[in-house]
């Protein structure tokens, strides 16, 4: 079965460490997403891909960047961890053919930032 | 931008009894709409969706009924079980496909 897989689950890093995130999806969707969850706030979009080398910035990207080499990958890196990135982030991907085309989310990765 | 505004919580119910979690939002055009749900330690699961007005989603004993005139989509649920406590989210989707979320409403079902 297709799935979208996220690691690590959880992790501990230090203030001012890089920190990259995997998402790895088997649905050949094109269209990858990075969100992260807070209390209060939902879901909201760090960084999201059309295609193999496109990347765009949500409504929350400083801080953060990824890269798209290939279809099935879009890591997501820290360049330097703060403590107001401690949170859940969640990867989803969904196809690009229009319509009511559903995303799908990864586990969730639960960073916390010491 | 587009936004959608649900009902924060958190809620708390007995099983059996009547659920409902409002939901508005604010888009350009005609944005499908979706209800996702979290489990504990899991990630996000469609729960039903609708694409244009009127369209009623449903799902699980779930539904929700994508009003324009009001810019709604709540969800309802007429007898809840124990095993419906999560964390529910509203969600429209614009055209680039991008998702704008609730802030989600936690749900607690009492057996």
């Amino acid at each position: 079965d297709a799935e979208i897989t996220q690691s690590p689950r959880h992790k501990i890093t230090e203030t001012g460490r890089q920190v990259t995130l995997a998402c790895h999806q088997t649905w050949n969707h094109n269209n990858m997403f990075w969100y992260r969850q807070d209390l209060g706030h939902g879901l909201r979009l760090i960084h999201y891909s059309y295609g193999v080398h496109d990347t765009n910035k949500g409504e929350v990207s400083d801080g953060y960047s990824v890269s798209r080499s290939n279809t099935e990958d879009l890591p997501l890196t820290l360049e330097s961890a703060a403590s107001s990135q401690t949170s859940v982030y969640f990867c989803a991907s969904s196809e690009s053919t229009g319509g009511v085309a559903e995303a799908f989310f990864g586990q969730g990765t639960r960073l916390t930032v010491v | 931008g587009d936004s959608v505004t649900q009902m924060e919580g958190p809620v708390t119910l007995s099983e059996e009894a009547f659920l409902t979690i409002n939901c508005t939002y604010t888009a350009t055009g005609y944005p499908s709409l979706f209800w996702y749900v979290q489990y504990p330690g899991e990630g996000l699961q469609l729960l039903l969706k609708a694409t244009k007005a009127d369209d009623k989603g449903s799902n699980k004993g779930f539904e929700a009924t994508y009003r324009k005139e009001t810019t709604s989509f709540h969800l309802e649920k007429g007898s809840v079980q124990v095993s419906d406590s999560a964390v529910y989210f509203c969600a429209l989707k614009n055209p680039d496909y991008k998702l704008s979320f609730g802030a989600g409403t936690t749900v607690t079902v009492r057996a």
